[in-house]
């Protein structure tokens, strides 16, 4: 299986500040990557697929980049809504696999 | 607007079968890609497997012999057993929806917790 790992597992930050959570694959996964937002009482939103393609919904100040073992989700000018539980997944072969998730913390 | 709604007991024993099921409103379960990813206490993820449209299933070998999934589609329910559970079996089980065989969870239920205890 390819493993995934994130990085980091805990982010204190403040609205208006821009973060950065890294994801790196164990082994090329191109650019099959995504990120998704896990917040309480909510289903898991898909964020970013295709490593850097906004889904449908995805506010403009969320951002992916990388290929092949190297991924980074960046949000730009945090927002209250924002601090949730981040996670990369790589669908690039079966079983997809999941990085160990990033809690956004309000500082 | 497509609904998913994960349904069953919380508490289940040692040895015993965990069973779920995922209820679908808003989209017919004989189209996409339909499946059951959890997650652990410490929140590490695993996807399980899918049920296709066409009833085809796809489970992680992890599981092995332990998993299986069924549907329903007169009700349009899919069903999770997993057999000879134990205490690591204890997470939230999460039912999933994708368009196409590409594992790209655009749609999730809100999750169940299933506790494997004594």
């Amino acid at each position: 299986d390819v493993q995934m790992t994130q990085s980091p597992s805990y982010l204190a930050a403040s609205p208006g500040e821009s973060v950065s959570i890294s994801c790196k694959a164990s082994k090329s996964i191109s650019n099959n990557l995504a990120w998704y937002q896990e917040k309480p009482g909510k289903a898991n939103k898909l964020l970013i697929h295709s490593g850097s393609t906004l889904q449908s919904g995805t506010p403009s100040r969320f951002s992916g980049s990388g290929s092949g073992t190297d991924f980074t989700l960046t949000i730009r000018s945090l927002e209250f809504e924002d601090f949730a539980v981040y996670y990369c997944q790589q669908y690039n072969e079966y079983p997809p696999t999941f990085g160990a998730g990033t809690k956004l913390e309000l500082k | 607007e497509v609904q998913l709604q994960e349904s069953g007991p919380g508490l289940v024993k040692p040895s015993q079968s965990l069973s779920l099921t995922c209820s679908v409103t808003g989209y017919s379960i004989t189209s996409n890609y339909w499946g059951w990813i959890r997650k652990f206490p410490g929140n590490k993820m695993e996807w399980m497997g899918y049920i296709s449209y066409s009833g085809s299933t796809s489970y992680n070998p992890s599981l092995k012999s332990r998993i299986s999934i069924t549907r329903d589609t007169s009700k349009n329910q899919f069903f999770l057993q997993l057999n000879s559970v134990t205490t690591e079996d204890t997470a939230t089980y999460y039912c999933a929806r994708w368009p196409t065989r590409v594992p790209l969870f655009a749609y999730w239920g809100q999750g169940t917790l299933v506790t494997v205890s004594s």
